[in-house]
This record gives C-alpha cells, structure tokens and sequence, in this order.
C-alpha cells in the first residue's frame, strides 16, 4: 500500500519561493509520474505539474513561468518550488501519483494528505 | 487546453434517492475521464477512470456512463457517507484539468 507523505514551508510571504517536499513509501517510484495540484480554500483543484523519475517534466501553462520540479531517486522523493509568491498562491498543496501505464494512466491514483500554504505579509 | 464544465454546481437530495452529475468537455476525449470524491479536510479520492470502471474498493452504487464530450456519474441509491464534492478529470496534451467540482448536499 503506497503511501505519499509531504512536507514543507506553511507561511510565506510576498515574493518568497514555496517549497514542498513528497516522500513515497511502500511502491515503486518508476512506474509514475508524480504531480502536484492545489486548492484554495473553498474552491477547486488546479493542476500544477508533473515529473518522472528521469526529471521529465509537464506543467501547467498558466504556472510554469514560476514552478520547478525535482526528483531524488535516491530517496524516493520529489519536490515542487515554486517562486515569487503572492496571496493568490495561498492553498493546501497537495502530491499526487500518476500511473505511466494500463487503464489508470491517466488518473491520479494516490495522494498525499496535503500542506497548507499560506503567503501573508 | 481542454476545459471540463460540470453542473450542477450544487445538487440537493435526500439519502435514498438516485444522483446524476454531468461532466462536459470543450473537445473529445475520448472515454479518458475520471472522477473524484473529496470530502471535508480529505485529499480527493478516485472513483471512476476510463469514464466507466469503478476504482478499487469503490461501491457498486457509484457508476460512470459517456464518451466524447458528454460524460455522468450516476450514484443508485444515496447514502450518507456520499455527500461530498465531485470532480471529473481529463488528461491529454500532456496537462491535466479538472472540472470546478458538483457539491451534492442533503
């Protein structure tokens, strides 16, 4: 049973770079693309990105002037920064996984329990 | 990128009683569709991929239907435990995207 555990900043302010950090235990880490999306309080999920073990990355257009993702193999973990914050940036994050393969390729299998990011001068 | 338009925004039931969500996608794709469960203070759980097949674990009240651009999640019978927000999803041109999510409340 997979199990994605995350971690990171929770108060930020203008200007400054997020930084979350997701750790997978109990899978495989190739098999996967590893995302994050984002939720603000109330409303709805916006994708943010994704990453394969090999660093190959997918983001989402209207983000991917400030985002950048990394892997540690090593650690089985993967991270997401994004720069120059604002209050519009403020939501729970959330990991999430991506089967490369088979019926449930294009669906977001696991998740983590979130980390709320709030950015207040 | 392709836009995914749910409705209703909100749907009001009693428990007992059948619910019909639709999902409607700005171009075809396919029958590569999923929906979400999030309840409060949760992640979002899988329910349906491939617009049709149940999710490990998933109850049998829960049924996806449609192709296209034209996509429902059916719920037979409402239990309790069901009332939630609901989001499809869709992956193509290397993006994923939601819909902003039906809010079914008692």
């Amino acid at each position: 049973q997979v199990q994605l555990q995350q971690w990171g900043a929770g108060l930020l302010k203008p200007s400054e770079t997020l930084s979350l950090t997701c750790a997978v235990f109990g899978g495989s880490f190739s098999d996967f693309y590893w995302n994050w999306i984002r939720q603000p309080s109330g409303k709805g999920l916006e994708w943010i990105g994704e990453i394969n073990r090999s660093g190959t990355t997918n983001y989402n257009p209207s983000l991917k002037s400030r985002v950048t993702m990394s892997v540690d193999t090593a650690k089985n973990q993967f991270s997401l920064e994004l720069k120059s914050v604002t209050a519009a940036d403020t939501a729970m994050y959330y990991c999430a996984r991506r089967p490369l393969a088979g019926a449930v390729a294009g669906t977001l299998n696991s998740w983590g329990q979130g980390t709320l990011v709030t950015v207040s001068s | 990128e392709i836009v995914l338009t749910q409705s209703p925004a909100t749907l009001s039931l009693s428990p007992g009683e059948r619910a019909t969500l639709s999902c409607r996608a700005s171009q075809s794709i396919g029958d590569y569709l999923a929906w979400y469960q999030q309840k409060p203070g949760q992640a979002p759980r899988l329910l349906i991929y491939e617009a049709s097949t149940r999710a490990t674990g998933v109850p049998a009240r829960f049924s996806g239907s449609g192709s296209g651009t034209d996509f429902a999640l059916t719920i037979s019978s409402l239990e309790p435990e069901d009332f939630a927000i609901y989001y499809c999803q869709q992956r193509s041109f290397w993006a994923i995207t939601f819909g902003q999510g039906t809010r079914l409340e008692i």
